[in-house]
């Protein structure tokens, strides 16, 4: 079936340097893609979201891009932190089986913040 | 949002047991979801959980393997059947919230020995 995936499984950054965590998506039929983070022992917790008519979204500290011509998604982190240090998913929303929506995810990538 | 309260956090099963996975929410939801993720790796929906009906499982999951209850909106149980090594994984249980937003509990790490 249609997936999600991740370029690079891990990623090191030195602490208050900006993170950039990619993401291919192949259902060109998916409308709206998220962010997660997901730290050790917890469930995925929403970062940012994007719709398909968008192409840019910026929250506190994090930017999602999005280029449906290539679908290719990425989520940028400013000034990455101590606490950012996570596995990072990205998911597609698209509809199935008429009005049901299902998440798909993507295969993560472990940010990891030097000090 | 959505609170999930999901319990066990962790269990320890001997093979050929049965585990029931319990999935509380503190607000009605209409759509309640059950993710597996094997060891370092990323979520696959097992099924939605459907209130009143039978749930709507994923291509690779079956009911006689992973029975789900959905007795109300706030309540769910996921049972993993006749375990086996292989069902070694974190299971979770997630909430939609509004048309595409969805909430995630802590989630359930099950060892089976």
């Amino acid at each position: 079936g249609e997936s999600v995936g991740l370029h690079l499984p891990t990623l090191s950054v030195q602490e208050g340097d900006n993170s950039i965590i990619n993401c291919a998506y192949s259902n060109s039929a998916s409308d709206y893609f998220i962010w997660y983070k997901q730290e050790s022992g917890k469930g995925p917790q929403f970062i940012i979201d994007i719709r398909s008519n968008m192409d840019k979204r910026q929250g506190q500290r994090v930017t999602v891009l999005l280029n449906k011509t290539v679908k290719h998604l990425s989520l940028q982190i400013a000034a990455t932190q101590p606490g950012d240090s996570a596995v990072y998913f990205c998911a597609e929303n698209s509809e199935i089986r008429g009005s049901a929506r299902q998440l798909t995810f993507g295969s993560g990538t472990q940010l990891t913040v030097l000090p | 949002s959505a609170v999930i309260s999901q319990k066990p956090s962790r269990d320890i099963c001997q093979r050929g047991t049965s585990l029931t996975i319990q999935c509380q929410v503190d607000s009605q939801v209409t759509m309640m979801f059950w993710y597996r993720q094997q060891p370092g790796q990323s979520l696959t929906l097992i099924a939605t959980a459907n209130q009143g009906s039978e749930a709507t499982y994923e291509s690779g999951f079956v009911i006689d393997k992973f029975p789900i209850s959905r007795p109300n909106l706030t309540f769910s149980t996921l049972t993993v059947s006749n375990m086996s090594p292989e069902d070694s994984s974190i299971y979770l249980c997630s909430v939609g919230t509004g048309t595409y937003g969805y909430t995630f509990g802590s989630g359930t790490r099950l060892t089976v020995v």
